[in-house]
């Protein structure tokens, strides 16, 4: 079956430098990669998308990659700010099964003021 | 737009009791889905429905029934609760056409099972 892992439960960044989380999958290459954003009580907020054919994602201080050779996303937060603090999901729709989207178990990001 | 709600936030249900969640969309999505969080095991899919009259399993769909009578709505069904079965309920939505991967997400419900 197909498995997501991010490598890290927890990671702590000093304000105004990059995080970068790691999203690892396994088995079936997917249609498309995804990352949210969960705030502490709420539901997660979708961020970015990135597909297979893509290399690179980009929006205002976010940055995705997908390199399908690896099977690995990583995803980038630029001049990080406290208010970034949060927990981020990446998820994953399968190949011609994109009606199912499975998630990982998500990376709680800290961001040292 | 309300966008994604759910009905109730928190309940407190004693063992082998039953409940249903509400899941309501304003958005006209086509697809909904159920999952459940839990502390170190991430979202888990427990149904999920692609239309109308429509539902299927998810990775987690034991002790669990769906119905999606009409398309704003996707009922989550406990019939005889376990204490297993503690956890946030998230209902999430999306079109069937463009822009149709992403998924919105309801503020989710807190279900203790004592």
């Amino acid at each position: 079956s197909q498995k997501i892992e991010q490598n890290s439960e927890a990671l702590n960044i000093q304000e105004g430098k990059t995080a970068t989380l790691t999203c690892n999958y396994t088995n079936y290459s997917p249609a498309y990669l995804q990352w949210y954003r969960q705030d502490p009580g709420r539901g997660p907020v979708f961020l970015l998308l990135i597909r297979e054919n893509e290399k690179e994602k980009r929006k205002e201080r976010l940055k995705v990659t997908f390199d399908t050779t690896l099977k690995q996303s990583l995803f980038h937060i630029t001049a990080s700010q406290p208010a970034d603090s949060a927990t981020y999901l990446c998820a994953l729709a399968i190949m011609n099964r994109d009606d199912k989207i499975i998630f990982g178990k998500g990376t709680r990001l800290h961001i040292l003021p | 737009n309300a966008g994604v709600t759910q009905t109730p936030k928190f309940r407190v249900l004693k063992t082998g009791q039953s409940m249903t969640l509400l899941c309501a969309q304003d958005m006209n999505h086509e697809y909904m889905y159920w999952y459940r969080q839990d502390p170190g095991m991430g979202l888990r899919l427990i149904h999920y429905s692609v239309g109308e009259g429509t539902t299927a399993k998810g990775e987690v769909p034991d002790g669990y029934n769906v119905s999606r009578l009409k398309k704003q709505n996707f009922l989550l069904g406990l019939e005889s609760a376990a204490p297993s079965q503690t956890s946030v309920y998230f209902c999430a939505s999306r079109p069937r056409t463009a822009p149709r991967e992403t998924q919105y997400f309801g503020p989710g419900t807190r279900l203790l099972v004592l």
